[in-house]
């Protein structure tokens, strides 16, 4: 069975305070690993996938990059809007989502 | 990026009735379509995955009787919770498969409340 972890639970950042998420995940056979933002009360917004150990992503302050075993989500600068819960899933036929980290930024 | 949609937005129904939630892909086909549901502060819970046109494949422990999906054209998918108790209470998402590609759009999710 597929497992995906997420770490930390919950990250309190100082807005401009770089820091980074963890994903590490035992999949049987890795088709792909994405990354979703969720704000409270709506629908996972997709950011990024990655197919292969190596690659890297990245839109504005965020940069996802994965290993043969686990995936970062690097957020650089962060800004209050980027306050949000980070959610990683794997995906072999169907998506097996972490926990998720939530993220908060402080002005 | 591609869209999707979700009705209705919020939805309170009484003990013993049914619910019917849509799920469209607006700017793209979707093969395939699945349904979450999210439990507060829990992650997303894999519920069935629909594909046009064939029967709902659903996760152990689901009731296929209770949570029905019809899933009848590339754009739109439907759950209807039947004779829907206060334990149907939660955030219920969909979520649509670009038939050119492996990454799945969510919709904006749809709150049920039964009382």
């Amino acid at each position: 069975e597929d497992q995906v972890t997420q770490s930390p639970e919950a990250l309190r950042l100082q807005e401009g305070e770089s820091s980074s998420l963890n994903c590490s995940y035992t999949v049987s056979g890795l088709r792909g690993l994405f990354w979703y933002r969720q704000d409270p009360g709506k629908g996972p917004e997709f950011l990024f996938t990655l197919y292969s150990a190596g690659e890297e992503k990245e839109k504005e302050r965020l940069k996802a990059t994965l290993t043969k075993k686990e995936s970062f989500l690097h957020i650089t600068a962060p800004k209050p809007e980027d306050s949000a819960t980070y959610l990683c899933a794997v995906y072999d036929y169907k998506l097996s989502f972490g926990a998720g980290t939530t993220v908060t930024v402080r002005a | 990026g591609a869209v999707v949609s979700q009705h209705p937005s919020r939805v309170i129904c009484k003990s013993g009735t049914s619910v019917k939630i849509e799920c469209r892909s607006l700017d793209f086909q979707a093969t395939t379509m699945f349904w979450y549901r999210q439990f507060p502060k829990k992650s997303l819970m894999l519920m069935a995955t629909s594909n046009e046109g064939s029967k709902a494949t659903y996760e152990q422990g689901v009731e296929k009787d209770k949570f029905l999906i019809n899933h009848a054209s590339l754009t739109l998918s439907t759950l209807t919770v039947t004779s829907a108790h206060p334990e149907d209470s939660s955030f219920y998402i969909c979520s649509a498969r670009d038939t050119l590609e492996e990454t799945q759009y969510f919709g904006p999710g749809t709150r049920l409340l039964v009382l």
